[in-house]
């Protein structure tokens, strides 16, 4: 089966700064990618997603890339705020199978 | 309509007793699962149903008992449940036409149903 690994666990960074977080994925037939945050007692939101026949999408701060040869996937958040701070899951999941494998999760920390 | 809900939203049992949690969506979707979630940890996959059918079960214990009535209801059944199933219980849907394009296999979940067994 599918194994997805994200780093790093926790991420700390000044308000302002970027923050990025990577995960790896094993089964090359992957190919829908998305990204979730969780703020503390409330459900996770699809924030991002990327399918692999593209390389790249951006929303506003929000941005994921996708490389399928080496099976990664990066979150880049650019002029973090305060309310950014959660946990982040990413996820990866094919065609039709209804089944999404999820990373362990980054706790992101933006300092005021 | 672009929401999952979930009743109740906190739930305490005993051990002996038998309860329900229940899911609601009115996207159209036919694919519908339950998660568990322990803090601080990702989602755990626990059932998918896929129109109306069961399609996934993740070797989850009997005291655990899913059931869809319908394309938009889905509930999960506890009895006899342990301390350690103390948890968060989430219910999410998505698409599951992949010829409608756009977001198919975007999940959407709902807020979730805390549970606490003493």
């Amino acid at each position: 089966g599918e194994n997805v690994e994200q780093h790093p666990s926790t991420l700390s960074v000044q308000e302002g700064d970027s923050a990025v977080i990577k995960c790896t994925y094993s089964d090359s037939a992957s190919n829908y990618f998305p990204w979730y945050k969780q703020e503390l007692g409330k459900r996770p939101q699809l924030i991002i997603d990327i399918r692999s026949n593209v390389g790249e999408k951006k929303d506003q701060r929000i941005a994921v890339t996708l490389n399928k040869t080496a099976k990664h996937f990066s979150l880049h958040i650019t002029e973090t705020q305060p309310e950014d701070s959660a946990v982040y899951f990413c996820a990866a999941s094919k065609y039709n199978f209804n089944k999404f494998y999820f990373g362990s999760g980054t706790k992101l920390n933006v300092k005021p | 309509d672009t929401e999952v809900t979930q009743t109740p939203k906190h739930l305490v049992m005993g051990m002996t007793n038998k309860k329900s949690l229940k899911c609601e969506q009115h996207m159209g979707h036919r694919a519908m699962y339950w998660y568990k979630q322990k803090a601080k940890k990702p989602p755990e996959l626990m059932f998918v149903y896929s129109y109306e059918k069961l399609s996934i079960n993740e070797s989850v214990p009997s005291r655990f008992s899913p059931e869809c009535p319908n394309s938009s209801l889905l509930n999960l059944h506890l009895h006899a449940l342990q301390p350690e199933d103390s948890a968060l219980y989430l219910c999410a849907s998505s698409q599951e036409d992949g010829l409608a394009g756009g977001t198919y296999n975007e999940q959407f979940f709902g807020p979730g149903t805390r549970l606490t067994v003493l």
